[in-house]
């Protein structure tokens, strides 16, 4: 069975800019969760989606979004890219109702 | 939000066994308490959780203090491999997990 696939693994950006991260959940999780991790915050929580719903959301301003598909497969957006967009996306599966989340790899953004 | 408390670091020897300490004095009865660890260079992995008794699987051992508010994660046998930090984190059935900074767990040959 395929872990949670994220893609892009690596990307750099200009400030200003805009960047969209995919996210391919374990098949049958219908749950996807995003993460921000950086040295000085350490892992936060983005937001959750379920059926294609937004279900939580963390304390992000309003250039984080995302949404998810039919399909559970997920984006991630930001937009006007700052310097301290800087960090490791991590998203999470679960299957409905379960409590036991898997992680990618991440996607490493770096904003220049 | 019901908060974790964990000392930055710990040391071990391979082959010994870690006690991994948690502290949640403010844990509601249905919070479960989850361990993920994390790998360098990873994302997090799922370790164990537990509502109330003990709980063991192939990777550690939970025990949880009688009144909940702590808790303690038991490599049995620490290897090289277990080198990571560990969250302990609280959770009520959602995706929602606010991850604390963790214990760095080193393991020396």
């Amino acid at each position: 069975k395929a872990g949670v696939t994220q893609t892009p693994r690596y990307l750099i950006k200009t400030r200003g800019q805009q960047v969209t991260l995919s996210c391919s959940p374990i098949s049958g999780h219908r749950s996807v969760s995003w993460y921000q991790q950086t040295p000085g915050q350490g892992l936060q929580f983005l937001f959750e989606y379920f059926s294609e719903t937004q279900r939580n959301k963390g304390n992000f301003p309003g250039r984080f979004s995302g949404r998810q598909f039919s399909n559970s497969r997920s984006e991630m957006n930001v937009s006007t890219l700052e310097l301290g967009d800087s960090a490791l996306y991590l998203c999470a599966s679960s299957l409905a109702g379960d409590i036991k989340a898997f992680f990618g790899q991440g996607t490493r953004l770096t904003v220049v | 939000d019901a908060k974790t408390t964990q000392p930055n670091s710990m040391e071990s020897n391979e082959e010994e066994p870690v006690h991994l300490p948690c502290n949640h004095s403010t844990i509601s009865g249905t919070d479960y308490i989850h361990w993920y660890r994390q790998l360098p260079s990873q994302g997090p992995e799922y370790v164990i959780h537990g509502l109330t008794s003990n709980v063991n699987n192939r990777m550690a051992s939970l025990a949880i203090a009688e009144d909940r508010k702590s808790s303690t994660l038991i490599l049995h046998r620490a290897t090289l491999r277990d080198a990571a930090v560990y969250y302990c984190i609280l959770r009520y059935n959602n995706n929602d997990m606010r991850f604390g900074a963790g214990t760095r767990l080193t393991v020396k040959p």
